[in-house]
């Protein structure tokens, strides 16, 4: 079983629909999830994270952490062109002092007119 | 700032060939990590430096693989020789050292082509 599990896609939605990432992750012990955003042939930015259960939400992008179902999702509301992208779901295994992050294989996005 | 600055950008080479991947990370920044990427294996951590000592290697795939960092702004990853198994592109991302919540921030990447 891999560590952090997501479909790779890629999923479609129309433009102004709601987009719905799904992550699951093995560890029990994870500590924090961030999502990051890939846009092809670039580098990975961070969009979200979270370490709490429930939702969290910045404009457009809300997260939601479900610890007991080992389960993170990003929601992307009103979603647009340019949402069209690979979304990284990614979980820190704590260790000592480190920051070490386990990425999924990502699920690519595309937002259609 | 500059952001997380790599290089060469792209890296096109023959079998059996060194290749070395350099890095300079966010100043102020003391985590240092080394990534690659590819279709088949997604995002993989290789290595990673805190203050410049190698807390984690065991992502490096074998001992072709090395990666250094002799001080707080310069990092190398290695491959010697190279094979065209290794092509990916390869990340490096820096952080501040202080716990489970601090953003990664990633460089450009280097496109590496095994030939």
């Amino acid at each position: 079983q891999k560590e952090v599990e997501q479909n790779s896609g890629p999923l479609s939605v129309p433009e102004g629909a709601i987009a719905s990432l799904n992550c699951t992750y093995s560890d029990r012990g994870s500590q924090s999830f961030f999502w990051y955003r890939q846009y092809s042939g670039k580098s990975p930015e961070l969009i979200m994270f979270i370490y709490s259960n429930g939702d969290k939400e910045d404009g457009r992008f809300t997260a939601q952490l479900n610890k007991a179902s080992q389960y993170v999702s990003l929601l992307i509301r009103d979603s647009q062109p340019s949402d069209s992208a690979t979304y990284l779901c990614a979980v820190n295994i704590l260790a000592g002092t480190a920051s070490k992050l386990t990425f999924g294989t990502g699920t690519r996005l595309q937002v259609t007119l | 700032d500059a952001g997380v600055i790599q290089s060469p950008r792209h890296e096109v080479t023959e079998m059996g060939q060194e290749v070395t991947l350099r890095c300079k990370p966010i100043s102020g920044h003391n985590s240092l990590f080394w990534y690659r990427q590819t279709m088949m294996r997604g995002l993989e951590l290789l290595i990673y430096f805190n203050n410049n000592v190698p807390i984690d290697d065991s992502g490096m795939p074998e001992d072709r693989f090395s990666a250094k960092m002799p001080n707080a702004s310069f990092s190398t990853l290695k491959i010697q020789p190279s094979e065209p198994r290794d092509s990916a592109v390869y990340f490096c991302a820096s952080t501040r050292l202080a716990g489970a919540y601090n953003e990664q921030f990633f460089g450009p990447g280097t496109r590496l082509t095994v030939l």
